[in-house]
């Protein structure tokens, strides 16, 4: 059964480093999201990403944060000047068009800033 | 604006109980999607149902069971006869189609604790 895959697992970074997440979305998916979560906390909507480009992002997605598809297969975000508390769980997931609506998500990124 | 409540922070059972998980959203569409999924202990979202808004037949998977009534904004979701492996935290989903809000709003979770 097709699964998106992250990587990597875990990250830890210095606060004021850059950051790179990786993400493969399902092959026929078009739609490709971020979601993070701080420990404990529930899971909240950062951006969505289709045809190219941002389709719609919160207000957690400043200007710190940026997403791209470099390639054909991988969806990548970018912290650029991490924080404390960009400390969180990052979640990518992806659904396919039409009718068929569910977002499936990858196993997590889970990014410790110290 | 758009919006999920679980009440229900924490719940504790023992094993072979019966359990319901309650979920209330809002929205303004008339066309929209909710959705369960289980976050296990390992940490991933695990897809368990979704149902559209004019789909108001409830739905049973083995020993999972999903009521949805328009009528009190619910979506409510039944472990019979729970097992261990049920514990962990459950998340209830909204996404709007007509404003074409798709990303996932999500509840602050139940996290279901199942004793042996």
């Amino acid at each position: 059964e097709p699964e998106v895959t992250q990587t990597p697992s875990h990250q830890v970074t210095q606060m004021g480093q850059e950051v790179i997440l990786r993400c493969v979305p399902i092959s026929n998916h078009l739609y490709f999201y971020w979601y993070r979560q701080i420990l404990g906390q529930k899971v909240e909507f950062l951006v969505s990403f289709y045809n190219n480009e941002i389709s719609e992002k919160s207000e957690i997605f400043d200007d710190q944060f940026s997403v791209e598809r470099p390639d054909g297969s991988n969806f990548t975000l970018k912290i650029r000047s991490t924080k404390l508390e960009d400390s969180a769980m990052y979640f990518c997931a992806s659904r396919g068009t039409g009718t068929k609506e569910t977002q499936y998500f990858g196993p997590g990124t889970r990014l410790l800033v110290l | 604006a758009q919006k999920v409540t679980q009440a229900q922070t924490e719940i504790s059972v023992v094993e072979k109980e019966d359990v319901t998980l309650d979920c209330v959203y809002e929205t303004r569409d008339t066309t929209y999607y909710l959705f369960w999924y289980k976050q296990p202990p390992s940490g991933e979202l695990v897809f368990l149902i979704r149902r559209n808004s004019f789909d108001e037949q409830n739905e049973i998977s083995g020993r999972y069971s999903w009521n949805f009534q328009k009528s009190t904004s619910s979506f409510n979701f039944t472990i019979t006869a729970s097992q261990v492996v049920d514990s962990a935290v459950y998340f209830c989903a909204l996404s709007e189609v007509d404003t074409g809000r798709r990303a996932l709003t999500f509840g602050s979770g139940t996290r279901l604790q199942v004793q042996p």
